[in-house]
């Protein structure tokens, strides 16, 4: 079994300021990844798949990278309305997801 | 505009079934795609339980497969999730997804349905 890690387990961020959060694979999963971000209350939303593609609608200001082990969602520049738990999900083999990284305001 | 809805019990007791079915709108079943049960401990992260193909075809998450089953009907345009013996580690929302696949590997989810929460308790 895939294991995702994801770091830091909490981030805090003020608005218009650039947000940077990890997910690491326990075994190359190449860019078979995906980003999702869900809201309290909401179900999740995919904001990413192969690693650095966007989803239908997902403003620019959002972005992935890496592949194999170590990957990246960044977010540009933070509205109010990002500030969500983000989760990673593998699917490499088995669609497993990180255990999330919850981003609030600073 | 692809939609899912989640139906079923809220309350489930321990040691029986938690059956839930989702209604999908706006996409054919019998057009393509996987079909996936995700759930959702309160306060805690995602886990998938499993998907199914219009065939029949089913992927099950391996923790969970020997108390899972999924179907589809796709003449109501629907698929279920049967959970066995559940204990109150299965309370969760449990969400249904659209889950894209390319050449039989399962890929990520790209529509959800709102979530749905079943309580284990007598």
């Amino acid at each position: 079994e895939i294991v995702m890690t994801q770091s830091p387990a909490t981030l805090s961020v003020s608005p218009g300021e650039r947000a940077t959060l990890s997910c690491r694979a326990s075994q190359s999963v190449s860019s078979n990844l995906a980003w999702y971000q869900q809201k309290p209350g909401q179900a999740p939303r995919l904001l990413i798949y192969g690693a650095s593609t966007r989803a239908t609608g997902i403003p620019a200001r959002f972005s992935g990278s890496g592949s194999g082990t170590e990957f990246t969602l960044t977010i540009s520049s933070l509205q109010s309305e990002d500030f969500a738990v983000y989760y990673c999900q593998q699917y490499n083999n088995w669609p497993f997801f990180g255990q999330g990284t919850r981003l609030e305001i600073k | 505009q692809v939609q899912l809805q989640e139906s079923g019990p809220g309350l489930v007791k321990p040691s029986e079934t938690l059956s839930l079915t989702c209604a999908v709108s706006g996409y054919s079943i019998s057009s393509g795609y996987y079909w996936g049960w995700i759930r959702q401990p309160p306060g805690k992260g995602l886990e998938w339980i499993g998907s199914i193909y219009h065939s029949g075809s089913t992927y099950y998450n391996p923790s969970l497969k020997s108390r899972v089953t999924i179907s589809v009907d796709t003449s109501k345009n629907q698929f279920s999730l049967k959970l066995s013996s559940v204990t109150a580690a299965d309370t969760a929302v449990y969400y249904c997804a659209r889950h894209v696949s390319y050449q039989l590997l399962l890929y990520y989810f790209d529509y959800w349905g709102q979530g749905t929460l079943v309580t284990v308790s007598s």
